[in-house]
């Protein structure tokens, strides 16, 4: 089974509409991220989290949020989608025990219509 | 604002040969640095990761630390076609938040 997981892998959903996507870890890692990727922009990072009582903003967090519902659990939240929202989003996760490389979840492809 | 520069390429070489893929960054304290492989519509994974000057050899693969003139490279010995997919550079520099490069395409052709 895949150490980080994301649902839904691909979503389609209209202006407007608030969407979340969940991301699901086994590997116990206490830091957890979301990011988000659009062609040719490499990686930014939206929100990020420390520990489940510990949530950051990232470089573009305007019209996200985010819930850590427990240390395996982190959840991203887009309140009200607009079109320039789509992209492709990964959650990952690290742990310094790990020398702070990331795991990268498999992704959720997001079409805002 | 921390900056991690690749040249986005394509980086196109015969199989077979050396794939030399470089990454310059802007943060002097920047302690960490990572090169991941993502193929298309696929997440990024970990290549490499090098903490001190120097080099460090894994298999294929060479990642190389000049702290001096802030830049990080890697090299891809004998390239395969499966080695073709985009290489993204990413720093830190202690906050464990880690700074993205963009990514360099690179193809392995026959």
């Amino acid at each position: 089974d895949a150490d980080v997981t994301q649902t839904p892998r691909n979503r389609i959903t209209k202006t407007g509409k608030r969407i979340m996507l969940e991301c699901s870890q086994t590997k116990g890692h206490d830091r957890m991220y979301w990011y988000r990727q659009d062609p040719g922009l490499g990686l930014q990072l939206i929100y990020y989290s420390f520990d489940v009582k510990d949530i950051n903003k990232g470089e573009i967090s305007d019209g996200y949020s985010v819930s850590r519902q427990a240390q395996a659990k982190f959840s991203l939240s887009l309140e009200s989608a607009i079109p320039n929202q789509t992209a492709l989003y990964f959650c990952a996760t690290s742990d310094i025990a790990d020398q702070e490389t990331q795991y990268f979840g498999p992704g959720t492809r997001l079409l805002v219509l | 604002q921390k900056e991690v520069e690749q040249n986005s390429g394509p980086l196109s070489v015969p199989e077979g040969a050396i794939a030399s893929l470089n990454c310059t960054y802007s943060d002097r304290v920047s302690q960490s640095f990572f090169w991941y492989r993502q193929y298309s519509g696929k997440s990024p994974e970990l290549i490499m990761s090098i903490y001190s000057n120097g080099d460090k050899e894994d298999g294929r693969f060479t990642a190389q630390l000049n702290k001096a003139s802030q830049y990080v490279s890697l090299l891809i010995r004998d390239s395969q076609p499966s080695d073709s997919a985009t290489y993204l550079c990413a720093v830190e520099g202690g906050s464990y938040i880690p700074t993205f490069g963009r990514g360099t395409s690179l193809i392995v052709h026959p």
